[in-house]
């Protein structure tokens, strides 16, 4: 039983444009939740996070938005960079001492 | 220099060994935890140890044991080693029960044969 999910194993995005990636989530317990960006042959890497009381956390060209309502939470990265291409992992807690992780979406920008 | 290190980087070994995975960290960190990263991606927390004392233990075969010599070290056994151990293990470290702000490993891919 995955309580965490992303159900885009891959994207796709032209180096300039809005990458938009999703996550889904089924336990309404959940009351932080996270980004991660792995490269290969490394760890995940922290991104960004946003707490439930908030519907928006804005980090330079990274947001994540939050709507409770559909247990959804997404992150926009504009302008896409190559750098940005990586394997972003989607987390949640509940009060902050457990991580559930999605199983991850390759974003490949294109130049 | 590396923050929370593991070796080795990559394993392979015959079904029914017993092999250990060791994990460093030195961010002062008093957190550590152990991830299992399936053949479907998924990160799935194995273990998590606050200043050596066990804090997390997931369903996770009586197999595997986590050893904490200390705030800094995180070792992981696994006995008798089976196919399906196959995976990508990672360590991690944070702040007491700071779980958003985990520092992860480089990874160790086991491969069970």
């Amino acid at each position: 039983d995955q309580q965490v999910k992303q159900n885009s194993p891959s994207l796709s995005v032209q180096e300039g444009r809005i990458s938009i990636l999703n996550c889904d989530y089924t336990n309404s317990m959940f009351d932080y939740f996270l980004w991660y960006k792995k490269y290969p042959a490394e760890g995940p890497t922290f991104l960004i996070s946003i707490s439930s009381i908030k519907d928006k956390n804005e980090d330079g060209r990274f947001t994540v938005f939050l709507n409770k309502s559909a247990k959804h939470l997404s992150l926009h990265i504009v302008p896409s960079q190559p750098g940005d291409s990586a394997v972003y992992f989607c987390a949640a807690s509940e009060g902050a001492q457990k991580l559930v992780f999605g199983q991850g979406t390759r974003l490949t920008i294109n130049p | 220099d590396t923050a929370v290190s593991q070796t080795p980087k990559y394993l392979v070994t015959q079904m029914g060994n017993d092999k250990s995975i060791k994990c460093e960290q030195n961010l002062g960190h008093d957190t550590m935890y152990w991830y299992k990263q399936d053949s479907k991606k998924f990160l799935k927390i194995m273990f998590s140890y606050n200043n050596k004392e066990l804090i997390i233990n997931e369903t996770v075969p009586n197999r595997f044991s986590p050893k904490s010599p200390d705030k800094a070290h995180l070792n992981l056994h696994i006995n008798s080693l089976e196919l399906g151990d196959s995976a990508v293990y990672f360590c991690a470290s944070s702040q007491a029960y700071r779980a958003e702000t985990q520092y992860f490993g480089p990874g160790t891919r086991l491969l069970v044969l």
